[in-house]
């Protein structure tokens, strides 16, 4: 079975700090995905890396960077947070790109 | 622009009872099709996917979905719903053979009635 996890699945921080959430794989994907998921909206893609240090930016990149230096870790990076950042975010992976495995989730509130 | 439209935000049926879970999408070429649940606190789990073939598609948990080109629908099926299926059900579309997008509907909630 794919198995994706996040490193936490709550977080509280205050505006302004900088956030890292971490979210790793254990199937030798090379894509990984990060979303946040908010009420009415579904799940809107923030970045998506396909190789070690590749990255595109997805529908809603403002605000935030990613970093993959090894192949199994894809970090979401909120440099400056602020309260409309208060999320669910969600990292996937996968090896064809369409059939994506979802991690559980972080719940990210910042004050 | 590619879209996917989840016409029914609340659903609630009793256990038992069959449900079908509706979903149009907006593409112009053959999309790619999936369902996904998600329980409460968790992440997403792939109940099913089309990508060719047989319009009728068969998953996990009991559920099968129908691809229907003419109505743009990609319809998710269950002939008896149990307890444990309440959660929030999401379908999506990629959009092209290589493409690593997936366009997300809003999502339906099943609420389940003893």
């Amino acid at each position: 079975d794919v198995k994706v996890t996040q490193s936490s699945r709550y977080l509280v921080k205050r505006t302004g700090e900088k956030v890292f959430l971490e979210c790793v794989q254990d199937m030798d994907h090379e894509n990984m995905f990060w979303y946040r998921q908010d009420p009415g909206l579904g799940l809107r893609l923030i970045y998506f890396s396909y190789d070690v240090k590749m990255k595109e930016k997805g529908d809603i990149p403002e605000g935030y960077s990613v970093s993959r230096e090894k192949k199994e870790r894809f970090s979401l990076i909120l440099e400056s947070a602020s309260t409309n950042q208060t999320s669910m975010y969600l990292c996937a992976s996968s090896l064809d790109p369409r059939t994506q495995y979802f991690g559980p989730g972080t719940r990210l509130t910042v004050l | 622009a590619q879209s996917v439209t989840q016409p029914d935000i609340h659903i609630t049926v009793s256990e038992g009872a069959s449900l079908e879970l509706r979903c149009n999408y907006s593409y112009g070429a053959t999309p790619y099709l999936f369902w996904y649940v998600q329980s409460p606190g968790q992440g997403l789990q792939l109940l099913l996917k089309y990508f060719s073939g047989d319009t009728l598609v068969q998953g996990i948990k009991g559920f099968e979905a129908e691809f229907k080109r003419s109505q743009s629908s990609f319809n998710l099926r269950k002939p008896s719903v149990h307890w444990s299926d309440a959660a929030e059900y999401f379908c999506a579309v990629g959009a092209g053979k290589s493409s690593y997008k997936l366009i997300f509907g809003s999502g339906t909630r099943l609420l389940v009635r003893p």
